[in-house]
């Protein structure tokens, strides 16, 4: 069974700094991993998509990296602004359960300005 | 285009009541699934449809949680003699085919007391 991990479950940073989040999964066959970010009391936004042939991809002021084979992605965020305060998700969508995605715990995120 | 909107935002229902959920998702988005997130932790993966059909309900904790898709598009989770572990934000999400990103809605909180 697929387990998702992330690490930190917390990180507060001040303004400006350069960060990285990370997730770990137990289960390399995998189709995708998604990164999302959430607002309190808000859904899940999608920030990016990484398919299971791809290394990286980038959006703006984040890039998120995939090694499969360790059971390894990262979320870097550069010159991290206050709004940027949220908690990220990162979930796999494996490649033997089935379509559904699984999710890990998140990490919150303080940007302080 | 008009994201995946989740009907009522806010549930607050007594011990044994029946309550419905109502998702509509993206328009043209043949996937959607049903997530269940308790505080401080990752979704949990409930139903897939894809179409009008449930592909994958494995997630669906017990018999009192229903969902259809009956004209592949608005989905309602229905839920029969609600337990106070039934509360949670109830989130759901579209997908178009393939290897594409997941959308999700606000999700609706669900009270039961």
């Amino acid at each position: 069974k697929q387990e998702v991990t992330q690490i930190p479950a917390a990180l507060s940073v001040p303004e400006g700094e350069n960060l990285v989040l990370n997730c770990s999964f137990t289960d390399s066959a995998i189709y995708n991993l998604q990164w999302f970010r959430q607002d309190p009391g808000k859904g899940l936004t999608s920030l990016l998509l990484i398919q299971s042939s791809q290394r990286e991809q980038t959006s703006g002021r984040l890039n998120a990296s995939l090694d499969k084979s360790s059971g390894r992605s990262t979320l870097y965020i550069a010159a991290s602004q206050p709004g940027d305060s949220a908690t990220y998700l990162c979930a796999v969508r494996p490649a033997d359960y089935g379509q559904n995605f699984v999710f890990g715990p998140g990490t919150r995120l303080s940007v302080l300005p | 285009g008009a994201g995946v909107s989740q009907t009522p935002s806010n549930k607050v229902t007594e011990k044994g009541k029946y309550v419905e959920l109502r998702c509509d998702p993206i328009s043209g988005h043949t996937a959607l699934y049903w997530y269940r997130q308790s505080l401080g932790q990752g979704p949990e993966f409930l139903i897939y449809f894809q179409g009008t059909g449930a592909a994958d309900d494995s997630g669906l904790p017990n018999d009192r949680f229903f969902a259809v898709r009956p004209e592949g598009s608005v989905s309602t989770l229905k839920i029969q003699r609600t337990e106070r572990g039934d509360s949670a934000v109830y989130l759901c999400a579209s997908s178009s085919e393939g290897n594409s990103p997941l959308h999700f809605g606000n999700g609706t909180r669900l009270t039961v007391t």
